[in-house]
């Protein structure tokens, strides 16, 4: 089965920028989205089709998809993005999640 | 606005059938390129795709659980109905129900809240 793979965990300071990858074979054939957990709440959608943005999503949340590879790119990272990360994609008409990233700003 | 909300047992013993309901609002599941989807997170662990149901009664399914899993949908009240067979205790998580469009390509834009089952017996 298809896989996406996630670091478990990435630290940030705050107003630095943080960058969470996620990989799969061919990832830069299908698009992928990347949605924000906090603790206790349900996931919300950050970005899809690998670069979008949905309304009421700040400006410094992006995306990038080259290769194996998409990456979501969070600048000038604040206290409030503390949170689990998830992308997400198709495959085989499943949808597949990846493992999360735990994004800590200290 | 667009609303969802699971609702189901909170407790399930092993071997039973679970049967969650999820109840929307804001959108209509015979609109094209309308779906809506399961998934669920055990405690501390990743979210883990369950199954999907389109406006036009296409159904997918999770391959390593298919053989559990009956995704149906009512129009009439807004519902969509997912049956999970043979519970384990590793089956206790959170159980989403969530929207998408084929407008997105990839995605569920709106959640619900969740709800806990607990598998125990």
């Amino acid at each position: 089965s298809y896989e996406l793979t996630q670091p478990p965990s990435v630290s940030v300071s705050p107003g630095q920028t943080a960058s969470i990858t996620c990989s799969g074979d061919k990832l830069g054939d299908k698009y992928v989205c990347w949605y924000q957990q906090k603790p206790g709440q349900s996931p919300v959608l950050v970005i899809y089709q690998d670069t979008k943005r949905p309304s009421g999503i700040p400006e410094r949340f992006s995306g990038s998809n080259s290769g194996n590879t998409v990456t979501l790119t969070i600048s000038g990272t604040q206290a409030m993005d503390e949170a689990d990360y998830y992308c997400q994609a198709w495959d085989s008409n499943s949808v597949v999640f990846g493992g999360g990233t735990k994004l800590t700003v200290l | 606005q667009i609303t969802l909300k699971e609702s189901g047992p909170t407790l399930v013993k092993p071997t039973q059938t679970l049967t969650l309901t999820c109840t929307f609002s804001g959108f209509s599941l015979t609109t094209t390129g309308v779906g809506v989807g399961w998934i669920r997170q055990p405690p501390g662990k990743a979210l883990e795709w369950l199954a999907l149901i389109y406006w036009d009664d296409d159904k997918r399914y999770s391959p390593s659980l298919k053989s559990r899993l009956t995704i149906t949908k009512d129009t009439s009240k807004n519902q969509v109905v997912l049956t999970m067979t043979d519970m384990d205790p590793v089956d206790t998580a959170t159980y989403y129900c969530a929207h998408r469009t084929s407008a997105l390509v990839v995605g569920f834009d709106y959640w619900g809240q969740g709800t806990l089952v607990t598998v125990s017996s």
